[in-house]
């Protein structure tokens, strides 16, 4: 257990909808990442925010947005969903903004019918 | 930008065994650090070894250790006297050093799954 969580661990969902998933990160951790893996684009940096604040962005669509909170949980909000869309969305959180060892929650599984 | 590429789709090995999956990376970059995960099939993401390109000596974690080559951009992983329970995927993935710069995101490579062999 790498000490990140993330909920939901599995949403399924229909063309068009528009869904939040949630990450807690390690205490004491004040980055949180965002990584997609898909079948044809493998893992995939999406967005790394630092206490609160947005620090990188990779190839996060215009569809999809993130915040992190005062408490540094962090929510990915995916809308418009398409069926690429349908993938495994990891969370992982490090302790400073370089990442030197980011931990990884159990992903939550998303399939868009 | 940098890519990381492992050249093995596949692998497998014999328990008890030892075996070794290939990563190279390519960087203009002369601060980074590199890494092992493994991905079993319950599909969470556990690190599995770290390197920083500015220490010459190769990082070890009980059966796993890596070769590093930096002139040949290469971060290999051995396993050793494989058990049942290192089958996963396998990623090698990059990060760029702490020098300076904005983004200290993780690249991936494709990944090498590893099947062990009873």
């Amino acid at each position: 257990d790498s000490g990140v969580t993330q909920t939901p661990k599995h949403l399924i969902t229909a063309t068009g909808q528009r869904v939040t998933l949630r990450c807690s990160p390690r205490s004491g951790d004040l980055s949180v990442y965002w990584y997609q893996q898909s079948l044809d684009q493998g893992l995939q940096f999406l967005i790394q925010y630092y206490n609160g604040e947005e620090r990188a962005k990779g190839n996060i669509l215009e569809r999809f947005s993130a915040q992190q909170f005062p408490d540094l949980h962090s929510e990915l909000n995916l809308s418009s969903l398409e069926l690429g869309d349908s993938a495994l969305y990891f969370c992982a959180s490090s302790v400073g903004y370089a990442g030197d060892e980011q931990f990884f929650g159990p992903g939550t599984r998303l399939t868009v019918l | 930008a940098q890519t990381v590429t492992q050249s093995q789709p596949e692998m497998s090995v014999q328990e008890a065994e030892t075996v070794t999956l290939s990563c190279t990376y390519d960087t203009s970059e002369s601060d980074y650090y590199l890494f092992w995960y493994k991905q079993p099939p319950s599909r969470q993401m556990i690190l599995v070894i770290r390197q920083e390109a500015y220490k010459q000596q190769n990082a070890t974690e009980n059966r796993f250790s890596v070769n590093f080559q930096k002139a040949a951009k290469s971060f290999s992983l051995k396993i050793s006297d494989s058990q049942l329970g290192d089958a996963a995927m396998y990623f090698c993935a990059y990060k760029r050093g702490n020098s300076g710069g904005s983004n200290y995101k993780l690249t991936f490579g494709k990944g090498t799954l590893l099947t062990v062999n009873p």
